[in-house]
């Protein structure tokens, strides 16, 4: 079935450092792919989106390109803020739609000052 | 307008004990999805309701169920509890039957079970 795979955490940076989080899936088709953030005490939030090959989602900073040849769409961020701690998940959803979101397992990012 | 409201946030139970969950989706919304989050296993699937029907279904056991009400609402009930309940559930909802991936969550309600 489809699956989403990200990497492992924690995953600690210092404040205005680089930031990727990887990130692949298996799917048949084309699905549409996502990643959500999730605050320390809050639900999920989109963050950013793509719903085919080579399109680039963006937003607050972070960017992800959908890459149909690796299968990925990396999570990244030139410079990161403390603000910017929380837990991400990468995410898709199958080309038909009629299925739910797909989650991977989410990966903790803490930033310190 | 007002975003997705899960109540209660948090509670405890016992083994043995049931529970039931409310989540208030974000107005015109008629899907309503559930998730589980655990520590070790992220987030599961659990169902997801539009328009009063359940639409899909993860895999687990018959004493997870749920309903969703003319006005969106939606209630997920839990009976004979286990350890392995205890967990984050999440409430998210979505204006058409989830299309478009994009889902609106709640804080969620956070269950310990003893």
């Amino acid at each position: 079935g489809d699956s989403v795979t990200q990497m492992e955490g924690p995953v600690t940076l210092s404040e205005e450092a680089f930031l990727t989080i990887n990130c692949t899936y298996t799917a048949t088709g084309y699905p549409s792919l996502f990643w959500y953030v999730q605050y320390p005490g809050e639900g999920l939030q989109l963050l950013l989106k793509a719903t085919k090959a080579d399109d680039k989602g963006s937003n607050k900073g972070f960017e992800a390109t959908y890459r149909k040849e690796t299968t990925s769409f990396h999570l990244e961020k030139g410079s990161v803020q403390v603000s910017d701690s929380a837990v991400y998940f990468c995410a898709l959803i199958p080309y038909s739609g009629n299925t739910p979101l797909v989650f991977g397992k989410g990966t903790r990012l803490s930033v310190i000052a | 307008k007002a975003g997705v409201t899960q109540t209660p946030r948090y509670l405890i139970k016992t083994r043995g004990q049931q529970v039931t969950l409310s989540c208030s989706p974000i107005s015109g919304h008629r899907s309503v999805s559930w998730y589980q989050q655990t520590p070790g296993q992220g987030l599961q699937f659990l169902f997801e309701y539009f328009s009063e029907t359940q639409r899909n279904k993860g895999n687990f056991p018959g004493r997870f169920s749920g309903r969703q009400f003319s006005n969106s609402r939606s209630e997920m009930n839990v009976s004979t509890l286990e350890l392995g309940d205890s967990a984050l559930y999440l409430c998210a909802s979505s204006f058409g039957q989830g299309v478009s991936g994009e889902l609106f969550f709640g804080e969620g309600s956070r269950l310990t079970v003893l």
